[in-house]
């Protein structure tokens, strides 16, 4: 089945490490995105690409990298910059499609939940 | 991308219509709305979304007024599994245009 794939589920990390959070879709699609999601709270964007070797910064980027060096893949590290690292991290992707397309649908994966002990 | 308004929470008994409102005044030509679900530690999950005309799926309907400024989620028979943060967004037309941002949703709880 087609979908989006994120590892691991769950991650403990000690304060100054980084860590880093996978996600894999096998969509086909252009587009993938990295959300954060604190507790009661919605989704904040962190970062996002729209095609393979390019990537921009959302409204929460500090603290985090990606890299998008294949289709399938964007990982998201959280480094020892984040001051607050604690969160659900929700990973999506959404079809680039060719001019006007109703179905931009977002597909997310079901999340990592990151724990800074 | 335009922002959009949610009440916080809604009550809805079970077995009636849900009526989810939402606030998009700055919303432009280019964008639609969108309308997703996320249950507690769980990633959203798309229901439905619309341009200008009203939508039906088997999920819900979406009713967008004549000047695109509000819209309203109906889930006609709400069940217990319908208990969910719902989120409100709008999003570029045309793909690969860039960020979407979601607001904090309203908080539906379906009761016996």
């Amino acid at each position: 089945d087609g979908g989006i794939t994120q590892s691991p589920k769950y991650l403990f990390r000690k304060e100054g490490q980084n860590v880093t959070l996978s996600c894999e879709q096998n969509l086909n699609h252009d587009a993938m995105y990295w959300y954060r999601q604190d507790p009661g709270q919605g989704l904040r964007l962190i970062y996002y690409s729209q095609i393979v070797n390019d990537f921009q910064k959302g409204d929460i980027a500090e603290g985090y990298s990606v890299s998008r060096e294949k289709k399938e893949s964007f990982p998201l590290t959280v480094t020892s910059a984040q001051k607050n690292p604690t969160a659900f991290y929700l990973c999506a992707s959404s079809t680039a499609g060719q001019g006007t397309s109703g179905a931009n649908v977002l597909t997310f994966g079901a999340g990592s939940r990151l724990t800074v002990l | 991308d335009a922002k959009t308004t949610q009440p916080t929470s809604m009550d809805c008994a079970e077995g009636r219509a849900a009526n989810l409102p939402c606030n998009h005044s700055t919303i432009s030509g280019n964008e639609y709305v969108y309308w997703y679900r996320q249950i507690h530690s769980q990633g959203p999950q798309y229901i439905i979304h619309g341009l200008k005309n009203n939508e039906t799926n088997e999920m819900a309907s979406l009713i967008i007024t004549e000047d695109r400024k509000s819209s309203t989620l109906i889930l006609p028979h709400a069940t217990l599994r319908d208990t969910a943060v719902y989120y409100c967004i709008v999003r570029p037309i045309k793909a690969n245009a860039g960020k979407s941002t979601f607001g904090d949703g309203t908080t539906l709880t379906v009761k016996p």
